[in-house]
């Protein structure tokens, strides 16, 4: 069974870079897209970008020029690294699993909760 | 840029009752059309993929329909566990997009 584990830092400065990782355990890296998702406090959900187990990235067009997603074939890990952070990026932080033939979010992360804040 | 729109933004229902939420997308879509359930404090939960079909593990009182714009989530008979918010999404070119949302709550 799949699970996504997620962690980072809770707390950020405006102008800091956000960071953020989740660990994939009990499934193949391969054969998937790997997203971030965010969520702002009492809002709705926002899909932030992807990346395949090659290293293919996609992005959303807002955020794609402060976005970064990385991962760690070696220990099934993806990161997100999102620069220049504002009191806009607060936030509920998920990683999720794309199942490619339906191109949709089947399996979530616990979710990471990030404040920005001077 | 394909937007999403979902009604009603709230739902009353009473145990028992059919709902539907509609999803409409401002042009015409293909069949990459997913709905979710999110409740307070957890992450969303897939229920429904490529319009129509049900996730594994769902129950079958969900169902989902539409094509071309217009786009439906179906609950046949509310149940306690259903009070929650619903969001549709979709993929186009490399770009996944979600709707506002719908909370249903009881009447």
């Amino acid at each position: 069974q799949v699970q996504l584990q997620q962690w980072g830092a809770g707390l950020l400065k405006p102008s800091e870079t956000l960071s953020l990782t989740c660990a994939v355990y009990g499934g193949s890296f391969s054969g998937y897209y790997w997203s971030w998702i965010r969520q702002p406090p009492g809002k709705g959900l926002e899909w932030i970008g992807e990346i395949n187990h090659s290293g293919s990235t996609n992005y959303s067009p807002s955020l794609k020029s402060r976005v970064t997603i990385s991962l760690d074939t070696s220990m099934s890990q993806l990161s997100l690294r999102l620069s220049s952070a504002t009191a806009a990026d607060t936030a509920m932080y998920y990683c999720a699993r794309v199942a490619v033939a339906t191109n949709a979010f089947d399996i979530w992360g616990q979710g990471t909760m990030v404040i920005v804040s001077s | 840029d394909i937007q999403m729109t979902q009604s009603p933004s709230t739902l009353s229902g009473s145990i028992g009752d059919r709902v539907t939420i509609t999803c409409r997308a401002s042009q015409s879509i293909s069949s990459w059309l997913a709905w979710y359930q999110q409740k307070p404090g957890k992450a969303p939960q897939l229920l429904i993929y490529k319009a129509s079909s049900l996730e594994s593990g769902v129950p079958s009182r969900f169902s989902g329909s539409g094509s071309g714009t217009e786009f439906t989530l179906t609950i046949s008979s509310l149940q306690p566990d259903d009070f929650a918010t619903y969001y549709c999404q979709h993929y186009n070119n490399y770009i996944f997009s979600f709707g506002p949302g719908t909370k249903v709550d009881l009447k």
